[in-house]
């Protein structure tokens, strides 16, 4: 089974600052697919951005990017110029092809003023 | 794109009833959707994955009589908690994937729907 490790389970920031939320998982295959999503205090849950494994250029989305290292098998997000809106739990997640996602257990971030 | 609704938001009913939530793809057709339980602080638990036409698929632990899961259309998926007791209160989550590359490897998800049962 696929396990996903979030070590941070809370984390804070200063506004405008820069954060970098860890994830490892374990793995035995080589076609998957990693993904951040941000719950704030509304609970929904918001894709926040999605790594495919075969692609060695890292993702970004504006403000967010993700440091993949595949060998290591670790998936880190950043956050530049953080904002108090991003303050919300933040889970990673890991699907193979097709499959179910697997999620870690959440990092909790507060952004303060 | 890609949005998911959940119906209702917030229930609050008595032990012992029965309580139905919906989940749809509004623009568009899910062929899969997950249902997650999640108790405060805490991460989704995955209960069941359901494909359109067929039954539901649930994961270890999880109680197929006592929540019921319909995935009749490619845009909705209902689950229905039978004989509620007040350790079913919980938030509820569905998630839905599509057809083509985007949909078919990334999950969408509904708001949620908060549960008490009294």
């Amino acid at each position: 089974a696929q396990t996903v490790t979030q070590s941070q389970p809370e984390m804070s920031v200063q506004e405008a600052e820069t954060v970098t939320l860890s994830c490892t998982y374990d793995t035995s295959e080589s076609n998957y697919y990693l993904f951040w999503y941000k719950q704030p205090p509304s609970r929904q849950m918001i894709l926040v951005i999605r790594q495919e494994a075969y692609k060695q250029q890292n993702a970004t989305e504006n403000r967010f990017s993700v440091n993949f290292q595949k060998a290591a098998k670790s998936f880190s997000l950043k956050i530049s110029d953080s904002q108090l809106g991003d303050t919300a739990m933040y889970f990673c997640a890991f699907m193979k092809h097709g499959n179910q996602f697997y999620f870690g257990t959440g990092t909790s971030l507060t952004v303060i003023p | 794109g890609a949005v998911v609704s959940q119906h209702p938001s917030r229930v609050i009913c008595k032990s012992g009833t029965s309580v139905k939530i919906e989940c749809r793809s509004l623009d568009f057709q899910a062929t899969t959707m997950f249902w997650y339980r999640q108790f405060p602080k805490k991460s989704l638990m995955l209960m069941a994955t359901s494909n359109e036409g067929s039954k539901a698929t649930y994961e270890q632990g999880v109680e197929k009589d006592k929540f019921l899961i319909n995935h009749a259309s490619l845009t909705l998926s209902t689950l229905t908690v039978t004989s509620a007791h007040p350790e079913d209160s919980s938030f509820y989550i569905c998630s839905a994937r599509g057809r083509g590359t985007d949909l078919r490897e990334t999950q969408y998800f509904g708001p949620g729907t908060r549960l008490l049962v009294l």
